[in-house]
């Protein structure tokens, strides 16, 4: 079946523009993340969906920073005012259910570039 | 309060063997085990939960130390295919959904 899907896979934009990064997750499943991921480091958490709600949106950098979800699928990230440092892979993952025992299906990614 | 893992990066013979460590600061309620090849997505191996439950691959063991806070991935008869960046993911809180992850150890794999 189809998994994670992001797009778009690639953007450039220059400092100070509006950004918008969308995630659909597989179908059925009611959590959804989003990560950061700057060159050759680790996955930064940034905030976290159970069904359309947030209840932990404590990885936001700064509230440039936010992000919905709409009829417990599709998901978007919006930085505003872009920054240099905003530069970074961002991945979204989605799973089953908030259980216990749950593996989270990332996408591939969209890579932000800011100039 | 990332985890810490050890090695940061280890280079192999295919058919030998690697331990991969990550440690936390804080107690642990699971611990995930993910890799990522260069230019892909991170992809779910393992999850280990407090009181010795866990689900993953059959060719990948991985052992909890609730008391240490630590875990370790054991990869044993190294395939080329194992070549990748191998993440930790904790978890602190039951049902918190939210993991911090290492920085990963990045495994090379050479014929």
């Amino acid at each position: 079946g189809a998994g994670v899907s992001q797009s778009p896979s690639n953007k450039v934009t220059e400092k100070g523009k509006d950004v918008e990064l969308r995630c659909d997750p597989i179908s059925g499943h009611t959590a959804l993340y989003w990560y950061r991921q700057s060159l050759g480091q680790g996955l930064e958490f940034l905030i976290y969906f159970q069904g359309n709600s947030a209840p932990d949106k404590s990885g936001l950098p700064s509230d440039r920073f936010s992000a919905e979800r709409t009829g417990g699928s599709v998901s978007t990230l919006t930085i505003q005012r872009t920054q240099q440092e905003d530069s970074a892979v961002y991945l979204c993952a989605s799973s089953l259910v908030g259980g216990e025992i749950y593996e989270q299906y990332f996408g591939p990614g969209t890579r932000l570039t800011v100039t | 309060q990332q985890p810490v893992q050890s090695p940061q990066a280890v280079i192999l013979r295919e058919g030998e063997d690697a331990v991969i460590n990550c440690s936390s600061s804080k107690a642990l309620y699971s611990v995930h085990w993910y890799r990522q090849k260069h230019g892909e997505a991170p992809v779910f191996l393992m999850i280990l939960l407090k009181g010795g439950e866990q689900k993953g691959h059959d060719k990948i063991s991985a052992s909890f130390n609730e008391k240490k806070q630590q875990s370790s991935l054991y990869l044993t008869a190294s395939q080329l295919s194992y070549s990748g960046t191998y993440f930790c993911g904790t978890e602190w809180i039951q049902g918190a959904q939210k993991l911090v992850f290492g920085q990963g150890t990045r495994l090379t794999i050479n014929p």
